[in-house]
This record gives C-alpha cells, sequence and structure tokens, in this order.
C-alpha cells in the first residue's frame, strides 16, 4: 500500500486554516496516524486512529477520513506549526508500517 | 513514561554493517509493547526498517528485509539493528521507537547520525 500526501509543501501564514490530505493507494483501515517533524527533531505523534488527538497535542490539531483519504488540519496555524507533516499506515497482516512522502509547512 | 536511546558508531565504511542499540527506560522491554527503528535520510521521508516483540518475533520492511537484523537483549532492556552491505544511501538519522498501541508511534528516540563512508 502507497501513500500519497498533498500538497507537497505549502506556505501559510500565522492563523491560516491549513489542510493536508494523505491518500493511500487502496482502502485501509483506521490504522492511520499523523506527525510532526521539525529539523534535527525526533518526530511527534499528533494524530492516530484517523482522528484520535494524542495526548498533549493540541486542540487547533483534528484528523478525519476512512478508506483512501484521510486529512489533517490545522484551524489556526501557531508559529511553532512550521514543520513537515507526515501520515502513516499499518497494514496488520503482515505488519508493515509505511509513511507518506511528507508535506511541508511554511510562513508565507 | 518510556525513554528510549538509540547509540552506535556514527561512521561505517561501504560493504561494512550499520549496529545499533536502542537502550529502553521507564518500561520493561518485556511489555506488550513491538519495539521499531525507522531512519530518515538527509532531506529524505520516515522509512520504517522493521520491529521485534520481547519474545523475537520480527517484522521487516521488505525492501531492506535481505539485509536487517533486529534483536532484543531483555538482560540490558536494549534491543539492537543490524544492517549489513551498506553504502551511501543508507546515511541517515535512526530512530528507536514504540507505542502501548502497536498501531503507531508515540514514543522515540532522539535519533542518532549514521554516516557510511570511507
Amino acid at each position: 500500500i502507497q501513500l500519497t500526501q498533498s500538497p507537497s509543501s505549502l506556505s501559510a501564514s500565522v492563523g491560516d486554516r491549513v489542510t493536508i490530505t494523505c491518500r493511500a493507494s487502496q482502502g485501509i483501515s483506521s490504522y492511520l496516524a499523523w506527525y510532526q517533524k521539525k529539523p534535527g527533531k525526533a518526530p511527534k505523534l499528533l494524530i492516530y486512529a484517523a482522528s484520535t488527538l494524542q495526548s498533549g497535542v493540541p486542540s487547533r490539531f483534528s484528523g478525519s477520513g476512512s478508506g483512501t483519504d484521510f486529512t489533517l488540519t490545522i484551524s489556526s496555524l501557531q508559529p511553532e506549526d512550521f514543520a513537515t507533516y507526515y501520515c502513516q499506515q499499518l497494514n496488520r497482516y503482515p505488519r508493515l508500517f509505511t509513511f507518506g512522502p511528507g508535506t511541508k509547512v511554511d510562513i508565507k | 513514561q518510556v525513554q528510549l536511546q538509540e547509540s552506535g558508531p556514527g561512521l561505517v565504511k561501504p560493504s561494512g554493517t550499520l549496529s545499533l542499540t536502542c537502550t529502553v527506560s521507564g518500561g520493561s522491554i518485556s511489555s506488550s509493547n513491538w519495539w521499531s527503528w525507522v531512519r530518515q535520510p538527509p532531506g529524505k521521508g520516515l522509512e520504517w526498517i522493521g520491529e521485534i516483540y520481547h519474545i523475537g518475533s520480527t517484522n521487516y520492511n521488505p525492501s531492506l528485509k535481505s539485509r536487517v537484523t533486529i534483536s532484543v537483549d531483555k538482560s540490558k532492556n536494549q534491543f539492537s539493528l543490524k544492517l549489513s552491505s551498506v553504502t551511501a544511501a543508507d546515511t541517515a538519522v535512526y530512530y528507536c521507537a514504540t507505542s502501548v498501541v502497536p498501531t503507531h508511534f508515540d514514543y522515540w528516540g532522539q535519533g542518532t547520525l549514521v554516516t557510511v563512508s570511507s
């Protein structure tokens, strides 16, 4: 199963609503997670099971979707949100994790 | 809270074997977690390498399977990665990662850069 993300990059301003899409090459279960990655830092889990907010993650982050199409939304972009975002899915049998290619969010 | 720390050589010669260890603290490697390795080459995305369960069961990324071995040392609360026949394409930051729920990763090591060069 391949994951694609769109857009591959975007420029946005503080306060903007940002939506990133992750599309799977075939229908997947809800084992879809989203991570934020900043240079020199480990990835940070934001969303798992497609729409469950990880503890401690601000509520401006939300996830939705099912089947082949999933979205990560940042309702009001903050300065600390400029980063690269990756989706990740799990194929259960056999177990195999796949990451999307990433979406870089930078300052307009 | 589980903490992970990678260790190992930062430089490996081409055709050699990359060896890294992840030390687990704040939890037991014998818990019901899968323990994974993930890497990120410079300027590229994240790639899952493989995982191990404490009883020794493993799953590997098919693209790396012929060169990867992941093992666990319960006495040291560690798990390890060996990647053989390395080339410059294996230069990356290598992370160990895990989660209580084995569908994603919520605990990560800080990452360690391994460069393949003569």
